[in-house]
């Protein structure tokens, strides 16, 4: 059974560019959440994806938007990228099955660095 | 909405002591509760979780963590660390009931010294 990938590892940018981080769910999973962790901080959620719909967003900007394809996998895309979007950005995965809690696995993340 | 508090930024203690990561929650409705390790430059590996159930849960690496309503919380345990378990921990908690996301703790790194 193959985890979460997902790539880049890491990335540098400057500000006022787009960037777009890729994920692949687990095997049998259908859904996709994005997560933000800065520096010393806890992982903050951005949205989740369930069958290629927005399922959720946390309060981030209209500049970051994401994709979900038919085999699950993911984009997450930023828009005019600023200092303070450097982080690691964290994907997981899991499978929604009707039951409130779905465990969510995680991948390595993307490390993004806006210069 | 709910919140998550972790009370220490950083904890350190010697090998083969015992040690309590702390964790206190608020939300008006009933919560399920996480602890995640992350090791550095990877993420987040899930350690344990109460859904419902004995209020006493026990995870991976020998780690438990108790859950206690009254006073909202979810404190980490482990009778004996050793230096891998040098780590960042997050508490995290979800509502057990209509849609919700993970909402997690600012993380305690956690220093094993020899």
């Amino acid at each position: 059974e193959t985890g979460v990938t997902q790539s880049p590892t890491h990335l540098i940018k400057t500000r006022g560019q787009q960037v777009t981080l890729r994920c692949s769910s687990q095997s049998g999973h259908n859904t996709v959440s994005w997560y933000q962790q800065a520096l010393g901080q806890g992982p903050q959620f951005i949205f989740q994806y369930y069958r290629e719909e927005e399922n959720g967003r946390g309060n981030f900007p209209p500049r970051f938007s994401g994709l979900q394809f038919p085999n699950y996998s993911s984009e997450l895309n930023v828009n005019a990228l600023e200092l303070d979007d450097s982080a690691l950005y964290l994907c997981a995965s899991s499978l929604t099955s009707g039951g409130v809690y779905n465990e969510q696995f995680f991948g390595p993340g993307t490390r993004l660095t806006v210069l | 909405a709910q919140s998550v508090t972790q009370l220490d930024s950083q904890v350190p203690v010697f090998e083969e002591a015992p040690v309590e990561l702390r964790c206190n929650y608020s939300s008006s409705v009933s919560v399920y509760l996480f602890w995640y390790v992350q090791y550095p430059n990877q993420g987040l590996q899930l350690l344990l979780k109460y859904l419902s159930g004995s209020t006493l849960v026990k995870g991976i690496n020998g780690f438990e963590a108790e859950f206690n309503k009254s006073q909202t919380s979810f404190h980490l345990r482990k009778p004996s660390v050793h230096i891998s378990d040098t780590a960042e921990y997050f508490c995290a908690v979800i509502l057990n009931s209509g849609y919700s996301t993970l909402t997690f703790g600012k993380g305690t790194m956690l220093l094993v010294s020899p």
